[in-house]
């Protein structure tokens, strides 16, 4: 398993700031994901945080918006840029493990923009 | 490319009585499946997870699920309700290992008493 710790939980942002989030693990990690839960709804998948190169995005789902750094097997961020109120949404992190095994998720970051 | 169906995005169930979720997924290839719940204000908690093992999988907090090829289905059920089962229930799939995952909408359970 993994223990997952993101930061900060919550936070409330003016229109316009950018929010960076952090996920830490406490073990190595194959692999590592960010989602967005908007209100209401399901999770989508943003990018596959790739250690020491570009995350791959999904579509719909730009570097320039969602900048994502990992630098290491434990660590990743995700920068929400120049944000909107449509930008409100649960920020999930999520780690693979190893081969064959399930996807942990953090606790989440709790994001309003106002 | 992958993708799941959840039939009720609300479901509401006496205490003790049979929880059915139900989730068809639609992939070209054969699949991972899963089902994960989240309590209010946390994260997603893995309940099973099928993995062309067997087709009937047990799962945590008595929980399985049942893959079923010819239906493309992979419905969740619990025989008997707790109150401390009422979360929102999510099924997802993915073509690989790796957590890539794609997402149901939920569905969102209430357990009266």
């Amino acid at each position: 398993s993994a223990v997952i710790s993101q930061k900060p939980s919550r936070d409330i942002c003016q229109r316009g700031t950018s929010l960076t989030i952090q996920c830490q693990v406490d073990s190595q990690v194959t692999m590592m994901f960010w989602y967005r839960q908007q209100p209401g709804q399901s999770l989508t998948l943003i990018a596959t945080a790739n250690q020491g190169s570009e995350a791959t995005y999904e579509s719909g789902f730009v570097i320039d918006k969602f900048p994502i750094s990992r630098p290491n097997l434990t660590f990743s961020t995700l920068t929400v840029s120049n944000m909107s109120p449509e930008d409100s949404s649960i920020y999930l992190c999520s780690v693979v493990t190893d081969l064959n095994t399930e996807a942990f998720f953090g606790q989440g970051t709790r994001l309003t923009v106002v | 490319a992958q993708s799941v169906t959840q039939l009720g995005s609300h479901v509401s169930v006496s205490e003790g009585a049979l929880v059915l979720l139900r989730c068809n997924y639609s992939s070209s290839v054969p699949p991972y499946l899963f089902w994960y719940v989240q309590y209010p204000n946390q994260g997603l908690q893995l309940l099973l997870k099928y993995t062309s093992a067997a087709t009937l999988v047990k799962g945590i907090n008595g929980f399985e699920a049942e893959f079923k090829k010819s239906e493309t289905s992979f419905h969740l059920t619990k025989p008997s309700a707790h109150m401390s089962d009422a979360a929102e229930y999510f099924c997802a799939v993915s073509d690989g290992p790796w957590g890539k995952l794609q997402f149901g909408a939920g569905t969102q359970v209430v357990v009266t008493p």
